[in-house]
């Protein structure tokens, strides 16, 4: 009964290096979001991926990061330079095919990245 | 465009008192509403969702909620708060391509 697998859980980079999260969705899901939380703050979104495809990257900064979905593997949110504002929980979430609203998300436990 | 606002973003009950955390929305469509929990270190935990069937939600853990149209409101309430529920609660939209919104989340305490 595998739910969402982030991985690292912990990731510790310096200034100007960079970061690589992953995360594997659902078995069966084919949607995925990647998350922002700052500390003490909300969860943001960033972007919203389907298998190849990239649906809505709305909320991602316009430099250094990037993410994919590939055919196969996992998703992979990439952070390039990061800097001390890079620090943060990432969550990712899967949801069922099918783009309707009433899908819910299914959670990762996230990636705390902390940046010295 | 669509937005969500938790009023309050602490509360503090005692262990067997009801619980309420309040939230409210705005959104162009029929939107779907979500409560989730987010405990310490953990992931978000999906507790209830309204999808524009009864309006009165019943969740896990003995949460349940009711959609509002006329006040555009989504209160998550609990009869007897138990220290387990003690976490983080967040109020989400979702418009019909699949977006979501997140409310800037309710820090829980309960004392014993």
């Amino acid at each position: 009964n595998a739910g969402v697998m982030q991985n690292p859980r912990h990731l510790v980079r310096r200034r100007g290096q960079e970061a690589r999260l992953r995360c594997s969705p659902m078995k069966g899901h084919s949607h995925v979001y990647w998350y922002r939380q700052l500390p003490e703050e909300g969860l943001k979104f960033m972007v919203y991926l389907q298998k190849e495809n990239i649906i809505d990257e709305s909320g991602m900064p316009k430099e250094r990061f990037s993410a994919e979905f590939p055919k196969e593997g996992p998703s992979i949110l990439r952070i390039q330079q990061v800097v001390r504002g890079d620090s943060a929980a990432y969550f990712c979430a899967s949801s069922l095919t099918g783009s309707g609203s009433n899908q819910p998300q299914h959670f990762g436990d996230g990636t705390r990245l902390s940046i010295l | 465009a669509q937005s969500v606002t938790q009023l309050d973003s602490h509360v503090s009950v005692s262990e067997g008192t009801p619980v309420l955390l309040r939230c409210n929305y705005s959104s162009s469509y029929s939107p779907s509403l979500f409560w989730y929990v987010q405990h310490p270190n953990k992931g978000l935990q999906l507790l209830l969702k309204y999808t524009s069937a009864a309006t009165l939600v019943k969740g896990i853990n003995g949460f349940e909620a009711e959609f509002k149209k006329s006040e555009t409101s989504f209160h998550l309430t609990k009869p007897s708060a138990h220290m387990s529920d003690a976490a983080e609660y967040f109020c989400v939209v979702s418009d019909n391509a699949g977006k979501s919104t997140f409310g800037d989340g309710t820090t829980l305490t309960v004392k014993p």
